[in-house]
């Protein structure tokens, strides 16, 4: 069954901070890998998808990248409004045919000014 | 606003009655997911719809929830006798199944407090 496990729980940073969330994941065949962002009492916001190995998106401060194993989501010089939950999931084909999102726990994120 | 929206965005109810929530998403979307989310856990996939079609039901979904799309639009899903242990963060999610691939673009979700 596919599994996704997200670390650390927590990471408090200093703004301007850089750090790295790691996302690893088993499944049988990898069909997309997805990093949401999620405020408190909000729905899960996206941000990227990758699909295969080497594959890395950018987005202002963000960048996610892909191993066969494993995604890191890199925060370079943070600021208090990149405080939130991040969530990662991987796309998990069902036998009738669905594309569910398997999620992990997530890293709660917060910077401090 | 082009975003999927949820209604309520709260809802009190007290052990044993029956609650609903309606979806509504992105137009001309035609894959449309629930999922359920407790504090300090990712959310979990419940049953997904292609169109007005369910075809698929986690083994979340006991015999209590029922969910329905009709015409393949809005979405609804019904708790009944609900529980405390239904307490929770329901979301929708949309999406289009196209040449590159699919995206899910959630609600911002109905919280469900049961007494």
């Amino acid at each position: 069954e596919d599994q996704v496990t997200q670390s650390p729980e927590a990471l408090r940073l200093q703004e301007g901070e850089s750090s790295s969330l790691n996302c690893s994941y088993t499944v049988s065949g990898l069909r997309g890998l997805f990093w949401y962002r999620q405020d408190p009492g909000k729905g899960p916001e996206f941000l990227f998808t990758l699909y295969s190995a080497g594959e890395e998106k950018e987005k202002e401060r963000l960048k996610a990248t892909l191993t066969k194993k494993e995604s890191f989501l890199h925060i370079t010089a943070p600021k208090p409004e990149d405080s939130a939950t991040y969530l990662c999931a991987v796309r998990h084909l069902t036998q009738g045919g669905s594309e569910k999102l398997v999620f992990g726990k997530g890293t709660k994120l917060t910077v401090n000014p | 606003d082009t975003g999927v929206s949820q209604n309520p965005r709260h809802k009190i109810t007290k052990r044993g009655q029956n609650v609903t929530f309606r979806c509504d998403p992105i137009s001309e979307h035609n894959r449309l997911y629930w999922y359920r989310q407790t504090l300090g856990q990712g959310p979990e996939f419940l049953t997904y719809f292609q169109n007005e079609a369910q075809l698929e039901k986690s083994r979340l979904l006991s015999d209590r929830f029922s969910a329905e799309r009709p015409k393949g639009s809005f979405s609804t899903l019904e708790i009944q006798r609900t529980e405390q242990g239904d307490s929770a963060m329901y979301l929708c999610a949309s999406s289009f199944r196209g040449i590159g691939g699919e995206t899910q673009y959630f609600g911002p979700g109905t919280r469900l407090l049961v007494l």
